[in-house]
């Protein structure tokens, strides 16, 4: 069965401060990376994609791959109240999303 | 409005009932989902169509059954609750033509099964 594995935190940091968060998956074959973002209550909204090695840059957030670990991370710099919320990796393989089960994220003023 | 739309947004039921979760799409999409979300476990794949004609079972088909409509309806039914059912349900589309995996969320269904 695919796998997609996250901490499920929470991470708590404080307002300003780089946000790390972390998936790994099981299939080799997997072809694209997703990280969404939940609030509580709502529904799942893309806030990055990736899907070769290195790193992808979009204002504050940078999405990391490096699928020889088989690793993908997102790192949310000068982190900010309104960024508390459930970040679910999602890997695409086979036709198939298969979602992580999520870190949830604290930021504190 | 909504490019995809569920109904009901919040459902209470009791064990034994039959529920229909509907969800409609006007994003032309010919990819459809239903996904379960319970907490920690992230979401859950339960039914997936690629098209009118092509219903397939997910990770947690067990206990559900699904109907497309047309290209932009796609409906999730429970025959007979039951209260592991509780969870927040999310319909999603995505685009064959692109095919990179993204998928589009509804705004979700509460059901609350007692």
């Amino acid at each position: 069965q695919k796998e997609v594995e996250q901490n499920s935190g929470p991470l708590s940091v404080p307002e300003g401060a780089i946000a790390s968060l972390n998936c790994t998956y099981s299939d080799r074959g997997s072809q694209s990376f997703f990280w969404y973002r939940q609030y509580s209550g709502k529904s799942p909204e893309l806030i990055m994609s990736i899907y070769s090695n290195g790193d992808k840059e979009d204002g504050r957030f940078t999405a990391q791959l490096n699928k020889a670990s088989q690793y993908v991370s997102l790192l949310i710099r000068d982190s900010q109240p309104s960024d508390s919320a459930t970040y679910l990796c999602a890997v695409y393989a086979g036709n198939m999303l298969t979602f992580g089960g999520g870190t949830r994220l604290m930021v504190k003023p | 409005d909504a490019d995809v739309t569920q109904t009901p947004r919040n459902r209470i039921t009791k064990t034994g009932k039959r529920i229909m979760l509907e969800c409609s799409q006007t994003k032309g999409h010919d990819r459809m989902y239903w996904y379960r979300q319970d907490p920690g476990l992230g979401l859950r794949l339960i039914y997936y169509s690629f098209d009118v004609k092509d219903i397939n079972k997910g990770e947690i088909s067990d206990g559900y059954s699904v109907s497309r409509q047309a290209q932009a309806k796609f409906s999730l039914s429970l025959e007979s609750a039951i209260p592991n059912q509780t969870a927040l349900y999310f319909c999603a589309t995505s685009d064959i033509s692109e095919d990179t995996g993204e998928l589009f969320f509804g705004e979700g269904s509460r059901l609350t099964v007692l």
